[in-house]
């Protein structure tokens, strides 16, 4: 079984819906990620959290919101999709701080908003 | 903010060539430098990692090299094969938590 799992891996929704992606985590990795990839932009930040009661906005954290509900899942949630939400969106995890760990990441969710 | 540039952009080439991919940062003030792949579908596969005290680190056929002073690394894939064809992204952790990627290098291997 994968170490990062996320669902669903591919979604459609409408403008002004919500939706909840979910990442889980069998690493026991504390830290995990949210980033999302554009065509010609790369990956980008949207939140992160350190542990269960830390969380913090990354780069393009406006019109996201996080949950960490336990040590291994960490959800993203678009409160009103816009049409430029429209995303590979990927979770992450690493271990800790220190300047040999890597970041292990989910097989991404594929978001269209229409 | 770091700004992260990979060159090419794109590259062919066929089986069995040795092939550099570029990547350049702009704040040098770095943790380390790390080397991922991804592949449709399969998310990101770590390749190698480069602590900024650390001048280069090899695994297999790759070899990546990270100049920090003047903000460049090359990744080295030796003896290139079909199943290297992925794109390859360079990222920077600048303070312990993110990652600052470039936008990539789309590699094909031909037979």
């Amino acid at each position: 079984d994968a170490d990062v799992t996320q669902t669903p891996r591919n979604r459609i929704t409408k403008t002004g819906k919500r939706i909840m992606l979910e990442c889980s985590q069998t690493k026991g990795h504390d830290r995990m990620y949210w980033y999302r990839q554009d065509p010609g932009l790369g990956l980008r930040l949207i939140y992160y959290s350190f542990d269960v009661k830390d969380i913090n906005k990354g780069e393009i954290s406006d019109g996201y919101s996080v949950s960490r509900q336990a040590q291994a899942k960490f959800s993203l949630s678009l409160e009103s999709a816009i049409p430029n939400q429209t995303a590979l969106y990927f979770c992450a995890t690493s271990e800790s701080g220190q300047a040999q760990e890597t970041q292990y990441f989910g097989p991404g969710t594929r978001l269209l908003v229409l | 903010k770091q700004e992260v540039t990979q060159i090419p952009a794109a590259l062919s080439v066929p089986e069995g060539e040795n092939l550099v991919l570029n990547c350049s940062f702009t704040d040098s003030a770095i943790y380390n430098l790390q080397w991922f792949r991804q592949d449709p579908g399969k998310g990101l596969t770590s390749l190698l990692l480069i602590q900024s005290s650390q001048r280069e680190q090899t695994s297999g056929r790759l070899n990546a090299s990270l100049d920090k002073s003047s903000g460049r690394s090359t990744l080295y894939i030796a003896a290139s094969q079909p199943g290297d064809s992925a794109t390859y992204l360079c990222a920077v952790e600048n303070s312990g938590y993110a990652l600052n990627f470039g936008k990539g290098t789309s590699l094909l291997v031909t037979p």
